[in-house]
């Protein structure tokens, strides 16, 4: 069946620092969507990709889907403390429901 | 209501208890799931709803594991005889129709099965 797989798991950076978390589908993709979840809290939707090469923005974060839509990246610009959490990202393909990956959690330093 | 919503948000039980959990999705959504995540861990999918029925059972982890859907709405989690390992936060989120839609995450509940 479909994977999704998100590297790194744990990143710990210092404030003001960049950071990028990378997600990785076994299969081509429909659209991939981004999740935040802050420490105790429960996963909230971000963002929405469906074009090949599509990038999207928020803010400080840059959302990117590859050319050959099977991998995607966020990046955050000069991270802050309230950026700290874990970032998931959830692919589809062809209908079916969407697949989670792994999650990568964002410690920042102050 | 104006989002999902998961009763109760703590639950301890003792080892060999049965305990049901509840999820009232967002009014209009048709697709519910039910998620469970271990301290630390990522989302461990259980099982899905289109409607009232169940077409994907294949993440609930053992047969103690059993849910149900009524009025295309509530849905229940029930775990039969539980486990020390059942202890997780258990998510429940909602989507307005396809599988692919965004999905709108409830708060959790926490069971600690003692």
């Amino acid at each position: 069946g479909q994977q999704v797989m998100q590297i790194p798991q744990y990143q710990h950076v210092q404030e003001g620092e960049d950071f990028t978390t990378y997600c990785n589908s076994s299969t081509t993709l429909s659209n991939i969507q981004w999740y935040k979840q802050r420490p105790g809290g429960h996963p909230v939707f971000l963002i929405q990709l469906v074009k090949s090469g599509e990038v999207k923005k928020q803010k400080r974060l840059t959302f990117q889907f590859g050319e050959a839509k099977k991998n995607s990246s966020l990046h955050i610009t000069a991270t802050q403390t309230t950026d700290v959490g874990t970032y998931f990202c959830a692919g589809s393909n062809a209908g079916n429901m969407l697949t989670f990956g792994g999650g990568t959690r964002l410690m920042v330093k102050p | 209501g104006a989002g999902v919503s998961q009763s109760p948000s703590n639950k301890v039980t003792e080892k060999g208890k049965d305990v049901e959990l509840r999820c009232d999705p967002i009014s209009g959504h048709t697709a519910l799931y039910w998620y469970r995540q271990s301290l630390g861990q990522g989302l461990e999918f259980l099982i899905y709803f289109q409607g009232n029925s169940a077409p994907d059972k294949s993440g609930l982890p053992s047969d103690r594991f059993s849910a149900e859907r009524t009025g295309g709405s509530v849905s229940t989690l029930t775990i039969q005889r539980t486990q020390q390992e059942d202890s997780a936060v258990y998510l429940c989120a909602s989507s307005p129709g396809p599988l692919t839609d965004t999905q709108y995450f409830g708060p959790g509940t926490r069971l600690t099965v003692l």
